[in-house]
């Protein structure tokens, strides 16, 4: 099984701020890695796949980058929506999710 | 628009078989590049996925859960249904269907989730 480590697992920022989260697989999984956001009591929201690719409607302050076992998610201006828990999910024929990482204010 | 919505019941006994529904629309399983998903999340914790059946009858099941899911499709009533075997107290979770497309292989569309509760 593929492993999917994300870090840090908490983040505390403030609006503004530049914010990296990194996702690191226990072996090559090429760019097949996307990144999720979710808020309290609600789904996951696709912001991310193929590692860099932009999901439609997802603002262009959040950019994806890495490959192979190693990405990151950044956000280069950390509005108040933001403020969530963030998950990567790696494709290998089979799917598996980081353990998340939550951004908090600071 | 597609939606996907999941239903269920909300409490299951310990050692029972639990049959989750996901209803959907704005997409049919039978285009090619589809596919549908479950994943779980037990209260404050991470993302678990669970099982996906792709536009081809073509199934993957989490290696860990292996023997306890099935996954099944009925393209006609735009249903898919998960059914996971000997349920325990460490299964409470909200279980959520997602769509899912080979050309990001990513769940770009998720239902709104569904909690199940294991307790006797």
């Amino acid at each position: 099984d593929i492993q999917m480590t994300q870090s840090p697992s908490t983040l505390s920022a403030s609006v503004g701020d530049r914010v990296t989260i990194t996702c690191r697989a226990s072996q090559s999984i090429s760019s097949w890695l996307a990144w999720y956001q979710q808020k309290p009591g609600k789904a996951p929201k696709l912001l991310i796949y193929k590692a860099s690719s932009l999901e439609s409607g997802v603002p262009s302050r959040f950019s994806g980058s890495g490959s192979g076992t190693e990405f990151t998610l950044t956000i280069s201006s950390l509005q108040p929506d933001d403020f969530a828990t963030y998950y990567c999910q790696q494709y290998n024929s089979y799917l598996t999710f980081g353990g998340g990482t939550k951004v908090e204010i600071k | 628009q597609i939606t996907l919505k999941e239903s269920g019941p909300t409490l299951v006994k310990p050692t029972q078989t639990l049959t989750l529904t996901c209803t959907f629309s704005g997409f049919s399983l039978s285009t090619s590049g589809v596919g549908v998903g479950w994943i779980r999340q037990p209260p404050g914790k991470a993302l678990e996925w669970l099982a996906l059946i792709y536009w081809n009858d073509d199934k993957r099941y989490s290696p860990s859960l292996k023997s306890r899911l099935t996954i099944t499709k009925d393209t006609s009533k735009n249903q898919v249904v998960l059914t996971m075997t000997n349920m325990d107290p460490v299964d409470t979770a909200t279980y959520y269907c997602a769509h899912f497309q080979i050309a990001s292989n990513a769940f770009d569309i998720w239902g709104q989730g569904t909690m199940v509760t294991v307790s006797s």
